[in-house]
């Protein structure tokens, strides 16, 4: 089954201690990318990733790095989490380049940041 | 720049009442893609549908019909006879062809509630 996996679903912790979220994709997507959605804002783009050692900054990139060794995953790290980081987070990936192809995203994961 | 805008942050209907979802668009690009997601109360985003800026055909899928006219940079999405389990917030959103990297721009997402 096509699908991109992210793990933890939900993740609570504390200011400062750097975590990562992963993001795994089985359809050989070239292009992965993450977003946060926040009340009133809707979704904003943090990174993005056209294909293996190949990323670039989205429009919300501050506080985050993101690596992308191997094709199918593509983990967010926080270094040092603050509560404004406080979201939920959704990988995507898609075929590239081909905007116009359907994004798949991951089920999310829920982060509080104390 | 790119944006979307989505004025109704809430609609609360009736069930089988119609509804429509508004979104406006604004780009300089003259080639682009228009999208609606889905996202139900348990988190996920549900693709709906695409539109090519070049095909400006109404599509119904169902009970679900969508009114795209570029000459008002709008993308509209009308639920028929609503029923409770459209309950979600619904998202439109706009890709670039070229120089986008694939990017999705949302709008900040419409809170449909669909009651009995």
């Amino acid at each position: 089954e096509a699908q991109v996996t992210q793990n933890p679903r939900y993740l609570i912790t504390v200011t400062g201690k750097k975590l990562t979220v992963t993001c795994s994709q089985n359809m050989n997507h070239e292009y992965m990318s993450w977003y946060r959605q926040d009340p009133g804002l809707g979704l904003r783009q943090i990174y993005y990733s056209m294909n293996v050692e190949v990323t670039d900054k989205g429009d919300v990139p501050e506080g985050y790095k993101v690596s992308r060794k191997e094709k199918r995953n593509f983990p967010l790290i926080l270094e040092s989490p603050s509560p404004n980081q406080t979201s939920l987070y959704f990988c995507a990936s898609s075929t590239y380049p081909d905007p116009g192809k359907t994004q798949y995203f991951g089920p999310g994961t829920r982060l509080l940041v104390l | 720049a790119q944006k979307v805008t989505q004025a109704q942050t809430e609609i609360s209907v009736v069930e089988k009442e119609d509804v429509t979802l508004d979104c406006v668009y604004e780009t300089r690009d003259t080639t682009y893609y228009l999208f609606w997601y889905k996202q139900p109360p348990s988190g996920e985003l549900v693709f709906l549908i695409r539109r090519n800026s070049f095909d400006e055909q109404n599509e119904i899928s169902g009970r679900y019909s969508w009114n795209f006219q570029k000459s008002t940079s709008s993308f509209n999405f009308t639920i028929t006879a609503s029923q409770v389990v459209d309950s979600a917030v619904y998202f439109c959103a706009l890709s670039r062809v070229t120089g986008g990297g694939n990017k999705l721009t949302f709008g900040t997402g419409t809170q449909l509630k669909v009651e009995l």
